[in-house]
């Protein structure tokens, strides 16, 4: 089973933030915390990962709540080329995908 | 730098045939694992090669079957195929080792997309 919850859904507009929540509450202490968008018709990207300390990059930026429990991915500004399935992962040994949350851009 | 490839892009078997998949990671990556995404199942993982060793694998039956050559590429095998075979194949590289506490980041190819009629 996945070790992650994130909602299936979720809608923003165009040029707007978006926050992607993901609830991981048995995270372990060395777990770190992978995030993957995948586009249709290709397989998952990696987007970015992190342990405690918020991360960013040139695509997005990774915020972890101070206990670990959830974590928020944020997209500053949305295009709709960020439409996609965003996996919110717990790298483990068996790298174990959720369902992920489908994000609509709307124009 | 050339991404993660995997051949054949597309493949029909007819069920009780066997098949095998390629793919060639990203150069320099040593690590490779294999996934199997379905509309019901989502994303699954299979198994996982780092230096011609399977380092972990998932809750597959022995019907899937995988191996890593020395040159890092991979090839995953499924033997008498069934309908429930049909899916998208996704092999990943990383610069890891695998297995337990390796956090480097997945490079994904596009997949191979499997018919079993």
């Amino acid at each position: 089973d996945a070790k992650t919850t994130q909602p299936n859904s979720m809608e923003s507009n165009e040029e707007e933030p978006v926050h992607l929540p993901c609830n991981h509450s048995t995270i372990s202490g060395t777990d770190y915390i992978h995030w993957y968008r995948q586009l249709p018709s290709q397989g998952p990207e990696y987007v970015i990962h992190g342990l405690t300390s918020n991360v960013n990059n040139r695509m997005a930026s990774l915020a972890i709540a101070e206990d670990r429990k959830s974590s928020t991915l944020i997209l500053h500004r949305a295009t709709l080329r960020d439409a996609a399935v965003y996996y919110c992962i717990l790298r483990d040994d068996k790298i174990i995908f959720g369902k992920g949350t489908r994000l609509h851009i709307l124009p | 730098k050339a991404g993660v490839t995997q051949t054949p892009r597309y493949l029909i078997k007819t069920r009780g045939q066997q098949v095998t998949l390629s793919c060639s990671p990203i150069s320099g990556h040593r690590s490779v694992s294999w996934y199997q995404q379905t509309p019901g199942q989502g994303l699954q993982f299979l198994f996982e090669y780092f230096s011609e060793t399977q380092r972990n694998k998932g809750n597959f039956p022995g019907r899937f079957s995988g191996r890593q050559f020395s040159n890092s590429r991979s090839e995953m095998n499924v033997s008498t195929l069934e309908l429930g075979d049909s899916a998208l194949y996704l092999c990943a590289s990383s610069t890891g080792t695998g297995g337990f506490s390796d956090n480097s980041p997945l490079h994904f190819g596009n997949g191979t997309r499997l018919t079993v009629t």
